[in-house]
């Protein structure tokens, strides 16, 4: 199975201030057309998690650009440009290469 | 609108077992490979099932081989999970998931399982 490693697991962010999660794969997430099959998803309190970001780098619609996904193989990040109250809640990075599809611990961001 | 519906938790004792339904509507699920995704209390996610569009190809997590099984019926729209032999650390948020370019792009609002005597 590929154990997907998050960290920071908690993150007071200060509003306005950028903020940075990583997400390490145990195995390369690239697929055989060059693809990262690697999404970051958000669970805002008391909701059902909600896409953010799929294929590494690529942003779901309606997600706000203060948002971006970057990396490849087995090491990615999920920045925040700028914090907004709004995005309080637990980020998981999640691959979806094989079976089974595994997620990170979660990353909790609250605001200071 | 595209949206996923969950029905079907409970409270059941151990040993037992349970069937959830997921209603999709604003889309035909017959074009989407689609999962089970769980979320004991406190906890993060966890994958549990998936298949593909036809039904022809189905993956479990090593926990729930066995005991669990996903259908689907694409003239109904719905997704299914039956679970037999229930335990206690079954219990869990089950939240039915759109799979999309190796992502999750749709989620459920979930159906609380609780197992317990």
């Amino acid at each position: 199975d590929i154990v997907m490693t998050q960290s920071p697991l908690s993150l007071p962010v200060t509003p306005g201030e950028p903020a940075s999660i990583s997400c390490r794969s145990s195995q390369s997430l690239l697929d055989s057309n060059g693809y990262n099959c690697l999404s970051w998803h958000l669970q805002k309190p008391g909701q059902s998690p909600q896409l953010l970001i799929y294929l590494g780098s690529n942003r779901a619609s309606g997600v706000p650009d203060r948002f971006s996904g970057s990396g490849s193989g087995t090491d990615f990040t999920l920045k925040i440009s700028r914090v907004e109250a709004e995005d309080v809640g637990v980020y998981y990075c999640m691959q979806g290469l094989q079976t089974p599809v595994t997620f990170g611990q979660g990353t909790r961001l609250e605001i200071k | 609108e595209v949206q996923l519906v969950e029905s079907g938790g409970d409270l059941v004792q151990p040993g037992g077992s349970l069937r959830l339904s997921c209603a999709a509507s604003g889309f035909s699920s017959s074009t989407h490979w689609m999962n089970w995704v769980r979320q004991a209390p406190g906890k993060g996610l966890e994958w549990v099932a998936g298949l593909n569009q036809d039904g022809s190809e189905k993956y479990y997590v090593d926990s729930v081989k066995g005991r669990f099984t996903i259908s689907r019926d694409n003239t109904k729209n719905s997704l299914y999970l039956q679970m037999n032999s229930l335990r206690v650390e079954d219990t869990a948020v089950y939240y039915c998931a759109r799979a999309y370019l190796g992502a999750v792009d749709v989620w459920g609002q979930g159906t609380m399982v609780t197992v317990s005597s």
